[in-house]
């Protein structure tokens, strides 16, 4: 089976700094461009950035409202893909979701149970 | 960036009648592969977001043949042929033509 599963949130102050990650299994995860999607509470869904596979340079892209803060990783031997979060905002307060992208296609799934990052002081 | 504008924001259907969502671009999706670059995805009532359909009118994986997807360039429709109680949620659309990703605003689907 399929299966992403997100850990790392938490309460975090602004200003400061969480990493999240995203263990997939189930799927040959080096072959996958992974991506993070944000959910504010009540609010609906924001594309947070992605990653691309090591075959294709494993270079990152990242949403204007994220990007110079935030930085997307992945370790393939370990199957596991990261948000490192810095310089938080109040505004960057959501449940946060990975999803894999599936080859020549538009398909993002599965996505991630989420995991909750509040930032406040 | 693609703007992505959906319509109704709400909707509350009786079961056994249909449902229809709209969303339209501000640019087109087709991709130069020949591929439009759209999807639906639903999230239910306390849970992630899931995929309903992709490249306008796939079905994704174990999803009922009563959800159906049209549309062209900019222009992309969600069709349920019968509402069941298991489909209330929030369904969105989602441009992946070029990044940033972005998603319409979200139709909330209510059983009456």
């Amino acid at each position: 089976e399929v299966q992403l599963v997100e850990s790392g949130g938490g309460l975090e102050q602004p200003g400061r700094s969480l990493r999240l990650s995203c263990a997939g299994s189930g799927f040959p995860f080096g072959e996958y461009v992974m991506n993070w999607f944000r959910q504010a509470p009540g609010k609906g869904l924001e594309w947070v950035g992605y990653i691309r596979t090591k075959a294709y340079g494993g270079t990152a892209e990242y949403a204007a409202s994220v990007k110079d803060r935030f930085t997307i990783s992945r370790d393939d031997s370990k199957s596991i893909a990261y948000l490192q979060m810095n310089r938080l905002k109040s505004e960057d307060t959501a449940v946060y979701y990975c999803s894999r992208e599936v080859p020549y296609s538009s398909e993002f799934d599965p996505w991630g149970q989420g995991t909750l990052v509040t930032v406040s002081s | 960036d693609i703007v992505m504008t959906q319509s109704p924001l709400s909707l509350a259907v009786t079961p056994g009648e249909p449902a229809s969502i709209s969303c339209r671009s501000s640019q087109s999706l087709l991709h130069s592969n020949g591929h439009v670059y759209f999807d639906w995805y639903v999230q239910k009532p306390g849970q992630s977001p899931q995929l309903l359909i992709y490249l306008v009118s796939n079905r994704a994986s174990g999803v009922p043949d009563r959800f159906s997807g049209s549309g062209s360039g900019t222009d992309f429709t969600l069709k349920i042929n019968r509402v069941e109680a298991e489909d209330v949620g929030v369904y969105y659309c989602m441009q992946a033509r070029q990044t940033p990703f972005t998603f319409g605003q979200g139709t909330k689907l209510e059983i009456k």
